[in-house]
């Protein structure tokens, strides 16, 4: 069964809006994830957040994690058409910090 | 910019074939991935490696098979293609030193078709 699962699995919002993507889990992490894939192509990490860690912060990026709920949210602020793109979580879990399930994703478009 | 390589990027090959999907990276990093994606959805971890001579399965079965020789080459072959192949395959690559923060750099892909 899958670890990580997105919500909502497509968002369209107009360029300067806020756009939430969130996340949930099934089993107790190590850390999780969050990448940005374009239009299939590989992907690109953005940002981590450890089990132990609430909430952290990169450049227009948000993301909390709350591990009561088994849930993680991504908030891009004031979003650009070059936003556009499929995010990703993943989590590690067991043993291993590295070793990521990932969840199905969602499709974000922002109009300009 | 990510530092690593796969070739090809798009193959397109009959049933039956034997390919090699070729992934590089220059980075030294001492962990290497293969997912297996197909359009719109997860990706699915087939193989893995912590190390050079250390290979495991991953979370979903894959008839492919995979070495690791050098620390910055990690091919991945199929023996037999068949149709049930036709995916996207991503290589990525993380470094497990004191400084790590278990981020996976990804290549580009290979989109492989079988028909």
């Amino acid at each position: 069964s899958q670890q990580g699962e997105e919500d909502p699995q497509a968002l369209s919002i107009q360029e300067g809006e806020n756009a939430t993507m969130n996340c949930s889990y099934k089993t107790s992490i190590n850390n999780l994830q969050w990448y940005r894939q374009n239009s299939g192509r590989g992907l690109v990490h953005l940002i981590l957040i450890r089990s132990n860690e609430r909430e952290k912060h990169s450049g227009r990026l948000r993301v909390t994690l709350d591990t009561s709920k088994k849930s993680s949210s991504l908030l891009i602020t004031a979003s650009r058409a070059a936003d556009t793109a499929s995010y990703f979580c993943a989590t590690a879990s067991g043993g291993s910090n590295y070793k990521l399930t990932f969840g199905k994703g969602t499709l974000l478009t922002v109009n300009p | 910019e990510a530092d690593i390589y796969q070739t090809p990027r798009y193959l397109v090959i009959g049933t039956g074939k034997k390919i090699t999907l070729e992934c590089s990276q220059t980075m030294g990093h001492d962990k290497m991935y293969w997912y297996q994606q197909d359009p719109g959805m997860e990706l699915h971890l087939i193989h893995y490696s912590y190390g050079v001579n250390s290979t495991e399965k991953g979370d979903l079965s894959s008839e492919s098979t995979v070495s690791r020789i050098r620390t910055e080459h990690f091919p991945l072959t199929l023996e037999s293609a068949r149709p049930s192949h036709t995916s996207q395959y991503l290589c990525a690559s993380s470094d497990s030193g004191p400084q790590s923060i278990y981020e996976q750099y990804f290549g580009p892909g290979t989109r492989l078709t079988v028909t």
